[in-house]
């Protein structure tokens, strides 16, 4: 069964930093493209970052380019998010979400971690 | 800056059938943007539904179907059950590495 699970979330003041991580299990990380979306609390969705199934290709939206960094450990099977100069517009509910096999588009999503940008 | 459309609300009965649109500032939306869309209910995280316009997952039930429809992408909903009461999302891809969520529809199944 595929499973993700974020970790790593938590409250943490303007411009510090935070890791997330994304553990998978059911499958290799290593064969997919996977990515990170979030939801700020009452809002819609808001596509993040991807990593590349070999790992040498990465994207971020405007909002984050700069700042965040997705990479991955293959041993442990496991997504990362260094996420560094955090902004109160970061407070999101942040899912790692599996891309889809053949044509583009995402499949299995993570239940999610909570990040609080507050003083 | 780029911006997907949804309709923010839209109201079936069951049994019905609901279509939801996505379209894009940028022009029409053709198959080259690789719609999908993405069924999210309360206190949940979001659900696949469709991905590629047209492909459907292993778990997507036989009512829900995606299209294009003039310019737009489109989710339709046939025969509209209570439990799909939920919120719904677009997502396309714009190339370069840019990807845009719209902002969501509420359906109501009264």
């Amino acid at each position: 069964e595929v499973q993700l699970v974020e970790s790593g979330g938590g409250l943490v003041q303007p411009g510090g930093s935070l890791r997330l991580s994304c553990a998978a299990s059911g499958f290799t990380l290593s064969s997919y493209w996977i990515h990170w979306v979030r939801q700020p609390p009452g809002k819609g969705l808001v596509w993040v970052s991807r990593l590349n199934d070999d790992g040498t290709y990465t994207n971020y939206a405007d909002s984050v380019k700069g700042r965040f960094t997705i990479s991955r450990d293959n041993a442990k099977n496991t997504l990362y998010l260094q996420m560094n100069s955090l902004r109160a517009e970061d407070t999101a509910v942040y899912y790692c979400v599996r891309g889809t096999v053949g044509a583009p588009g995402l499949d299995h999503w993570g239940l999610g971690t909570l990040v609080t940008v507050s003083s | 800056q780029t911006v997907v459309t949804q309709e923010p609300s839209v109201t079936v009965t069951p049994g019905g059938t609901a279509t939801l649109t996505c379209a894009s500032s940028t022009g029409a939306v053709t198959s080259d943007y690789h719609s999908n869309w993405f069924q999210q209910k309360p206190g949940q995280a979001p659900r696949s539904l469709i991905y590629g316009t047209t492909n459907k997952h292993s778990w997507t039930p036989a009512r829900f179907s995606g299209s294009l429809l003039g310019d737009k992408a489109a989710l339709t909903l046939s025969g509209v059950q209570p439990e799909d009461e939920a919120d719904y999302y677009c997502l396309l891809d714009f190339g370069g590495g840019q990807l845009v969520f719209g902002g969501g529809t509420k359906l109501t199944v009264l």
